[in-house]
């Protein structure tokens, strides 16, 4: 399996405040991307990264922030979260932007904010 | 504009039965991949098939073939004699390749159900 880490696997907050979403990797792959997944609308991308301080938005970037400092951790922030935001959140992660190179997901963290 | 398009929120099937789960999508690039992801209620995403632009055959995975059709920009995912764990979401991708962060987007997603 590879190797990705999200964290937290769940989480509660109130509408409002600030939220951090980590995605750690262990297989130093170039690319890392955050994608939110809600019921009808698939897997929707939200930011990514194509390398250290490389990120671009994704369809649904309004609301988010993601930081990579390094590597292997690429951060999605919710600067003030809303209701519309809860969701399943992935991480994944893909060794090259090459057209047949798949990406490996993480384990999804739940976010619901109240 | 929607660039994956599956249009089949649900179906089932009848295990043993072969299955095909439609994926259209839109892109003027002639360079491309598509992918198709299995999502059980475990909830982790699994890689099945890849299939590229310019493959000249359609991609075949085990139970798993694609049904490639370039001028209909037409991915459908094909599974043949169905099985019980076959239950799960599937989810067609498709990366372009002028894009150089090699973004990867996905579609709606379909809810596959094996019947006994």
């Amino acid at each position: 399996d590879a190797g990705i880490t999200q964290s937290p696997r769940h989480k509660v907050t109130e509408t409002g405040t600030p939220v951090t979403l980590r995605c750690h990797q262990t297989e130093n792959h170039r690319y890392m991307y955050w994608y939110r997944q809600d019921p009808g609308h698939g897997l929707r991308l939200i930011h990514y990264s194509y390398g250290v301080k490389d990120t671009d938005k994704g369809e649904v970037s309004d609301g988010y922030s993601v930081s990579r400092s390094k590597t292997e951790d690429f951060l999605l922030t919710l600067e003030s979260a809303t209701s519309s935001q809860t969701s399943v959140y992935f991480c994944a992660i893909s060794e090259s932007g090459m057209l047949n190179t798949e990406a490996f997901f993480g384990q999804g963290t739940r976010l619901t904010v109240v | 504009a929607q660039k994956i398009t599956q249009t089949q929120p649900g179906m089932f099937v009848q295990e043993k039965e072969a299955v095909t789960l439609d994926c259209t999508y839109d892109t003027s690039d002639p360079s491309y991949g598509l992918f198709w992801y299995k999502q059980p209620s475990s909830g982790e995403m699994i890689f099945l098939i890849y299939q590229g632009s310019y493959d000249q055959q359609n991609a075949t995975e085990g139970r798993y073939s694609l049904n490639f059709q370039k001028a209909r920009k037409s991915a459908n995912l094909v599974i043949s004699a169905s099985q019980l764990g076959d239950s799960a979401m599937y989810f067609c991708a498709m990366r372009e390749s002028y894009n150089q962060g090699g973004k990867l987007i996905f579609g709606q997603g379909t809810e596959l159900s094996v019947k006994p």
